[in-house]
């Protein structure tokens, strides 16, 4: 059973405009979630997080957004530039309890 | 700087044949930290957690005699794949974490490759 879903394997975007990520999770005991950006053959590297008694965190161009209701995120990149290209992980975890749970990754690319 | 090194970052081994994989905190101790598997186009799969100075704590599915893990140091942690198959050839990644609910850090990953 995949606790966190990343239904969309991939997305294409033109640079400037706005990149949306979505991200779904079945756990409700979750309570903390957190967004990576990986590039091949590299670890991932952390962009933002979230906690659950937030519904929204910015950080520059990153906005992750959070719907306890409807257990969804979803990660906002604007304006897109190139060097985003990569493969976007959503994580997530239990408070107390340090395994993050990850989804399948979204790979984004971002054309001129 | 990078926070976690891991080494190496890429091998090839025979099958039948033994691969170790280190884990190193640079920046500060870590008493626990998790070792991750990433097979082409798919997700990032934790396979277990490192305990320093107790046992592993394994992820189902995965064979505990088959992914050695030894935490003998705050800033260490090793894996090892024993009698290696092709089917093993994966992505291996580390992680730690500075504490509770802050972000991961990961290692640059080893890509294994059995044949």
């Amino acid at each position: 059973d995949q606790q966190v879903k990343q239904n969309s394997p991939s997305l294409s975007v033109q640079e400037g405009r706005i990149s949306i990520l979505n991200c779904d999770y079945t756990n409700s005991m979750f309570d903390y979630f957190l967004w990576y950006k990986k590039y091949p053959a590299e670890g991932p590297t952390f962009l933002i997080s979230i906690s659950s008694i937030k519904d929204k965190n910015e950080d520059g161009r990153f906005t992750v957004f959070l719907n306890k209701s409807a257990k969804h995120l979803s990660l906002h990149i604007v304006p897109s530039q190139p060097g985003d290209s990569a493969v976007y992980f959503c994580a997530a975890n239990k408070g107390g309890y340090n395994k993050l749970i990850f989804g399948a990754g979204t790979r984004l690319a971002v054309h001129p | 700087g990078a926070v976690v090194s891991q080494h190496p970052s890429w091998v090839i081994c025979k099958s039948g044949t033994s691969v170790k994989i280190e884990c190193r905190s640079l920046d500060f101790q870590a008493t626990t930290m998790f070792w991750y598997r990433q097979f082409p186009k798919q997700s990032l799969m934790l396979m277990a957690t490192s305990n320093e100075g107790s046992k592993a704590t394994y992820e189902q599915g995965v064979e505990k005699d088959k992914f050695l893990i030894n935490h003998a140091s705050l800033t260490l942690s090793t894996l090892t794949v024993t009698s290696a198959h092709p089917e093993d050839s994966s992505f291996y990644i580390c992680s730690v974490y500075r504490e509770l609910n802050t972000e991961a850090f990961f290692g640059q990953g080893t890509r294994l490759t059995v044949v």
